[in-house]
């Protein structure tokens, strides 16, 4: 079993829809998540830390269920310019702390 | 926001020359840098560690001596593609982590990448 995995892609949906990601991890002693943005041919930018309460940010939902292991994304409301790659990534647990460990990504297509 | 560079953006070269990329945190200091590879549509496959002023760590499978990794100061590593070859083609992308405050703990801020052509 991969340590973090994720939905696999392509999704295409058409603006304005509501799409969720879910990715897992293996190592309950995971401490830290986030999930990035990577357009084609970029660098990964963080979209947001997932804290154990859940947060928001406009049209973005991430939220954490630890007794499952899995982290999710919801995008509302999708715009053209969302189309991207989404990457969860979760650190590494006690002396690999630091290690970020990334799940191979899920592409999301928003279509006129 | 924390920002790192990253250089060159992009470079091509002859099989059996060697390549260095530069990463630099601009604007904190870095006391862990990561070093990352990526090939087309794949996810990033974490390569190395480096702390500043010591030896990194490099994960299973990769080749310590192919791939040297120098961090000696905390805003500069290096990551030198020796003898390069076509399958070392690639997108390298450098990320660092400092003590920028709590709510940056563990959090990485990645450098815009260096796509690598070995002809």
């Amino acid at each position: 079993r991969k340590e973090v995995e994720q939905d696999p892609g392509p999704f295409n949906v058409p603006e304005g829809a509501t799409v969720a990601f879910n990715c897992t991890y293996s190592n309950s002693a995971s401490q830290s998540f986030f999930w990035y943005r990577q357009d084609c041919r970029k660098e990964p930018k963080l979209l947001m830390s997932v804290y154990s309460s859940g947060n928001e940010d406009g049209r973005f939902t991430a939220q954490l269920n630890r007794a499952s292991q899995y982290i999710s994304l919801l995008i509302r409301d999708s715009k053209l310019s969302d189309s991207a790659t989404y990457l969860c990534a979760v650190n590494g647990a006690g002396n690999q702390g630091g290690k970020l460990i990334f799940g191979q990504g899920t592409e999301l297509s928003v279509k006129p | 926001g924390a920002v790192v560079s990253q250089h060159p953006s992009r470079v091509i070269c002859k099989s059996g020359t060697s390549v260095k990329i530069e990463c630099r945190s601009l604007d904190f200091q870095a006391t862990t840098m990561f070093w990352y590879r990526q090939f087309p549509k794949k996810s990033l496959m974490l390569m190395a560690t480096s702390n500043e002023g010591s030896k990194a760590t490099y994960e299973q499978g990769v080749e310590k001596d192919k791939f040297l990794i120098n961090h000696a100061s905390l805003t500069l590593s290096t990551l030198t593609v020796t003898s390069a070859h076509p399958e070392d083609s690639s997108f390298y992308i450098c990320s660092a982590s400092g003590a920028l405050g709590a709510e940056t703990y563990n959090e990485q801020f990645f450098g815009p990448g260096t796509r690598l052509t070995v002809l």
